[in-house]
């Protein structure tokens, strides 16, 4: 069975206190993992596509890796206002169901003054 | 902007009633979604189209109903078969090429009066 697991459920930091978040999964045939942003009350925002194992994107204080289990969302020197719950998903693998997604639980960062 | 619509941003339900959830797309996608959020559970597909006039199950379809008459709308039904409504509920599109992310609006908080 397909399945994304996120951890930790929840992370408080402190201001400049670097971390990171793990997204382990377990597809056949990965065919892309997914990190979003999603704020109280709102939809997810999309942050990153990776495709392939050793594969690596950056965005302003965020850095997410690819590797053959599992993804990771380094936060460099978080600020307050990267406060927000992250989520991963990965496509199923195959041709068909086409860009179905499957989501892990999510996890909860604070980032405090 | 390009962007996914929703109304309302918070519904009520009355036992045994109907109540249909709206979703408007302007990013020209053929693909668009509904999942379900609840507390502590990662998003759940509810429903998926990849083309107008089709659309397929997701992996809690039972109490709910969709149609996909224009690529720009893609409604939902929460009928009274649906015993328990209450959640937030997310719409999604993508172009319907692999890896494309999808994009969310912001999501409708269903509750039972």
């Amino acid at each position: 069975e397909d399945q994304v697991t996120q951890s930790p459920e929840a992370l408080r930091l402190q201001e400049g206190e670097s971390s990171s978040l793990n997204c382990s999964y377990t597809v056949s045939g990965l065919r892309g993992l997914f990190w979003y942003r999603q704020d109280p009350g709102k939809g997810p925002e999309f942050l990153f596509t990776l495709y392939s194992a050793g594969e690596e994107k950056e965005k302003e204080r965020l850095k997410a890796t690819l590797t053959k289990k599992e993804s990771f969302l380094h936060i460099t020197a978080p600020k307050p206002e990267d406060s927000a719950t992250y989520l991963c998903a990965v496509r199923l693998g195959g041709e068909g169901g086409g860009n179905k997604l499957t989501f892990g639980t999510g996890t909860q960062l604070k980032v405090e003054l | 902007d390009g962007g996914i619509t929703q109304s309302p941003k918070y519904l009520f339900r009355k036992e045994g009633q109907n109540v249909t959830l709206s979703c408007e797309q302007n990013l020209n996608h053929d693909a668009m979604y509904w999942y379900r959020q609840d507390p502590g559970q990662g998003l759940r597909l509810i429903y998926y189209s990849q083309i107008v006039n089709d659309f397929q199950k997701g992996d809690i379809a039972e109490g709910y109903s969709v149609s996909r008459e224009k690529k720009e709308s893609f409604p939902l039904t929460v009928t009274s078969a649906q015993k328990n409504p209450t959640a937030f509920y997310l719409c999604a599109s993508s172009p319907r090429q692999v890896y494309q992310p999808q994009h969310f609006g912001d999501g409708t908080r269903l509750s039972i009066l």
